[in-house]
């Protein structure tokens, strides 16, 4: 059954770090791979989706990769700014989760002005 | 603008009342997803739907029906026997098409008890 854990649970960084958000999932038997972001109260907003075929996708300061053999996924935010502030989710797509998206717990980040 | 419209954004429910959130999609996605999200926790999945006319149970369905009489529409309405039912309600859309397709959210609802 698959697994998706996310680490660290919380991160709390001065403005303008680069910084690297994990992923880990435990069968490599995956459609895709997808990033979200969540504010306070909020719906979750889609930041970068990631197909089994591809190593990486970049949007603005954000770029994510995906290594499906060691199932690793990791998101990295440049330059960060206070407005970054808020829980990453990653989520999979597997063959055998029978349409169901997988979800990590989420890393809930700080970013200090 | 394509998107997912969830309401209402607040909602109060009385002890023994059965209260209906509503979804609607104009994505034209086949696939549909009910999460209920408790405070600081993650998302669990409720129900889900594939098709018009079909749905199945996700991990947390007891208290919980959904119908899918439309493509646009996946309703859920919480009963009087979901015994804890505050919490944040998230729909979600997901197309088919290739298997490589984003998932996409409502702003939620969020249900209390009174």
């Amino acid at each position: 059954k698959q697994e998706v854990t996310q680490i660290p649970a919380a991160l709390s960084v001065p403005e303008g770090e680069n910084l690297v958000l994990n992923c880990s999932f435990t069968d490599s038997a995956i459609y895709n791979l997808q990033w979200f972001r969540q504010d306070p109260g909020k719906g979750l907003t889609s930041l970068l989706l990631i197909q089994s075929s591809q190593r990486e996708q970049t949007s603005g300061r954000l770029n994510a990769s995906l290594d499906k053999s060691s199932g690793r996924s990791t998101l990295y935010i440049a330059a960060s700014q206070p407005g970054d502030s808020a829980t990453y989710l990653c989520a999979v797509w597997g063959f055998d989760s029978n349409y169901q998206l997988i979800w990590g717990a989420g890393t809930k980040l700080i970013i200090k002005p | 603008d394509g998107g997912i419209t969830q309401s209402p954004k607040y909602l109060f429910r009385k002890e023994g009342q059965n209260v209906t959130l509503s979804c609607e999609q104009n994505l034209n996605h086949d696939a549909m997803y009910w999460y209920r999200q408790d405070p600081g926790q993650g998302l669990r999945l409720i129900y889900y739907s594939q098709i018009v006319n079909d749905f199945q149970k996700g991990d947390i369905a007891e208290g919980y029906s959904v119908s899918r009489e439309k493509k646009e529409s996946f309703p859920l309405t919480v009963t009087s026997a979901q015994k804890n039912p505050t919490a944040f309600y998230l729909c979600a859309s997901k197309g088919q098409g290739g298997r490589n397709t984003e998932a996409f959210f409502g702003q939620g609802t969020r249900l209390t008890v009174v």
